[in-house]
This record gives structure tokens, C-alpha cells and sequence, in this order.
């Protein structure tokens, strides 16, 4: 079945605790992004990448990282998180077909940080 | 830089009416628009996708239009259903379809 998996679903952590979540799709997209949803600003974009190697910033980058060292997998690093990461955090692929980029979800990660 | 608004905000219907959403954009430079839906606590389910190139889209029940020009694009929904409740959310993007920007999305309670 093609689909967008995260890991972990839901999260609790601490602030300063390292933290990795985890993006991984089976569709061979070249595309990937990830994004927060946060009530009263929607979905917000934090990082993409084009393909393996090649990432860029979103609107809202600041405390996140991001690495594309396989095409299937774009992992998303709260090296020192703070309370106000504290969101619904989506990945998301794409195909790039003739400038089509219809985006497949996937299932979010809950994310509290205490 | 683009900006994307949707209104109403929220929305009740008896079961059965038509209905229509709407979206609005800045940059009309766009490459696509997608609809997505997506039901309290869940992922986002993509609806339908119109290119830059077309005027619309259909998928059952559901129409959505285009007008790049103008800067809009509206998603009809056909004969409601309670099954419809959930929250609409439309993205576009531009620029070599990097950079997508989603609406705050429109809240829809069809009721039984």
C-alpha cells in the first residue's frame, strides 16, 4: 500500500531532550516537506527537500533540522526543543511529474514539550 | 509573498443541500491548487488536484474550480451528507512547486 509513515505518533518530552521523528514514504517521491499545525495559523511549511541531498527552509525553520540521505526517508530533529514546538506535525511526499506535486499526508506526530 | 484565505471559516448545513467553499489567493503565479480534507485529530486527505492549466476538477460529489486569474477557487459539494463533516483545507504552490501554502481551512458540520 503506498503511504506516508511517521513515528512516532505521540510524543511527551521534555524541553532541551534531543528529539527525532521520523518521515518515511514508499512511493519513490523525490519530494518531501514537513510541516505544524497549530490552532488559528493552520498548517505552516518548516523544511522540504527537492531530493536526496538538497533541502530547503520553509516559512518557519527556526529550531528544526532536517537530512535527506535516502530518498525515502526525511527525518525531522528538534535538537533542543522548547514548549512552542509544541504541535500536530505532518510529512508529506510528492511526485514531481510535469510540475504536478499533488502532496500524500501522512498521520501526524503529536508533540508536547514540558 | 502568497497568502491564501478561506471562507466561511465555519459552516452548518442540513444533510442533502449543495454547498460551496471558497478559497482566495495573492500571487495568482501558481502551479496547482489542491483540497484536502481532514477529520479532527487525523492526516490530511487530498481531495482534488487542479493544474495551473485547468479550469476544474470533479471527483463524485465534489466540483472544484479555478480561476488563476483572479486569484480564487471554489470547491461544491453536492447533496451533503453527515459523513462530509470535517475541516476543507486548500494549498497552492508556485515557484517550481516548492513552497506550498495552505488556507486556515473552512470547518463543515453537515447535520443529520
Amino acid at each position: 500500500e503506498a503511504q506516508v509513515t511517521q513515528n512516532p505518533r505521540y510524543l511527551i518530552t521534555v524541553t532541551g531532550k534531543k528529539l527525532t521523528v521520523t518521515c518515511s514514504q514508499n512511493m519513490n517521491h523525490e519530494y518531501m516537506s514537513w510541516y505544524r499545525q497549530d490552532p488559528g495559523l493552520g498548517l505552516r511549511q518548516i523544511y522540504y527537500s527537492m531530493n536526496v541531498e538538497v533541502t530547503d527552509k520553509g516559512d518557519v525553520p527556526e529550531g528544526y533540522k532536517v537530512s535527506r540521505k535516502e530518498k525515502r526517508n526525511f527525518p525531522l530533529i528538534l535538537e533542543s526543543p522548547s514548549p512552542n514546538q509544541t504541535s500536530l506535525y505532518f510529512c508529506a511526499s510528492s511526485l514531481r511529474t510535469s510540475l504536478i506535486y499533488e502532496q500524500y499526508f501522512g498521520p501526524g506526530t503529536r508533540l508536547t514539550v514540558t | 509573498k502568497q497568502e491564501v484565505t478561506q471562507i466561511p471559516a465555519a459552516l452548518s448545513v442540513p444533510e442533502g443541500e449543495n454547498l460551496v467553499l471558497n478559497c482566495s489567493f495573492t500571487d495568482s503565479a501558481i502551479y496547482n491548487l489542491q483540497w484536502f480534507r481532514q477529520d479532527p485529530g487525523k492526516g490530511l486527505t487530498s481531495l482534488l488536484l487542479i493544474q495551473s492549466s485547468q479550469r476544474e476538477q470533479t471527483s463524485g460529489r465534489l466540483n472544484a474550480s479555478l480561476d488563476k486569474s483572479s486569484g480564487r477557487s471554489t470547491l461544491y459539494i453536492a447533496a451533503s451528507q453527515p459523513g462530509d463533516s470535517a475541516t476543507y483545507l486548500c494549498a497552492v504552490n508556485g515557484d517550481y512547486g516548492q513552497n506550498f501554502v495552505f488556507g486556515p481551512g473552512t470547518r463543515l458540520s453537515v447535520l443529520p
